[in-house]
């Protein structure tokens, strides 16, 4: 399994600002995935992340909202632009490993943001 | 596109006792994984048990164990000898078989566990 850690934790913010988020891996992984989970919802993804190539973004989610970096296999950043009270929510990292063989996800322990 | 259903947005149940969680999804592939997620109030996202669809054995993991029905796209989980610590949200998930795939979830459960 792979250990995946977020920062921050969680942070509070005020509307018509940027956050960015970091994702942090403790081995190397081809894929990285940011979700999304809003209040009392269930988990959205946002975007796939690879490094060396642009993010690929699901639909509804866009390039200027939330930028992806991914400089190396064990990094990724998302940051959450231009913040609204609907940006709201929790904000995981996830990677793909491996558990007896076979492809897994595991997630980070997410990000929580407020704005205000 | 692919859906999962969990049609139980709450659940209760005896400590000791055993429970069964409902999962549905719809799909045309023939080759894909099922997961049931943990997410406790920490949020941290926990595998709890995962299944190969071309598997017919139903996976099983200590005290959790899954009902795969292919033909009726059905993904149940049961949990028996119920603990406090089971307290949480628990989310069935869908994802295509091959590497780099998403998952799509289901929309949860919330499990409560009484003393």
């Amino acid at each position: 399994s792979a250990v995946i850690s977020q920062k921050p934790s969680r942070d509070i913010c005020q509307r018509g600002t940027s956050l960015t988020i970091q994702c942090q891996v403790d081995s190397q992984v081809t894929m990285m995935f940011w979700y999304r989970q809003q209040p009392g919802q269930s988990l959205t993804l946002i975007a796939t992340a690879n490094q060396g190539s642009e993010a690929t973004y699901e639909s509804g989610f866009v390039i200027d909202k939330f930028p992806i970096s991914r400089p190396n296999l064990t990094f990724s950043t998302l940051t959450v632009s231009n913040m609204s009270p609907e940006d709201s929510s929790i904000y995981l990292c996830s990677v793909e490993g491996f558990r007896d063989g076979y492809e897994t996800q595991y997630f980070g322990p997410g990000t929580r943001l407020l704005v205000l | 596109a692919q859906t999962v259903t969990q049609s139980q947005p709450e659940m209760s149940v005896q400590e000791a006792e055993t429970v069964t969680l409902s999962c549905t999804y719809d799909t045309s592939e023939s080759d894909y994984y099922l997961f049931w997620y943990k997410q406790p109030p920490s949020r941290q996202m926990i595998l709890v048990i995962r299944q190969e669809a071309y598997k017919q054995q139903n996976a099983t993991e200590n005290r959790f164990s899954v009902n795969f029905q292919k033909a009726a796209k059905s993904f149940s989980l049961k949990i028996s000898d119920s603990q406090l610590g089971d307290a949480a949200m628990y989310f069935c998930a869908y994802r295509s078989s091959g590497a780099g795939n998403m998952l799509t979830f289901g929309g949860g459960t919330r499990l409560m566990v009484k003393p």
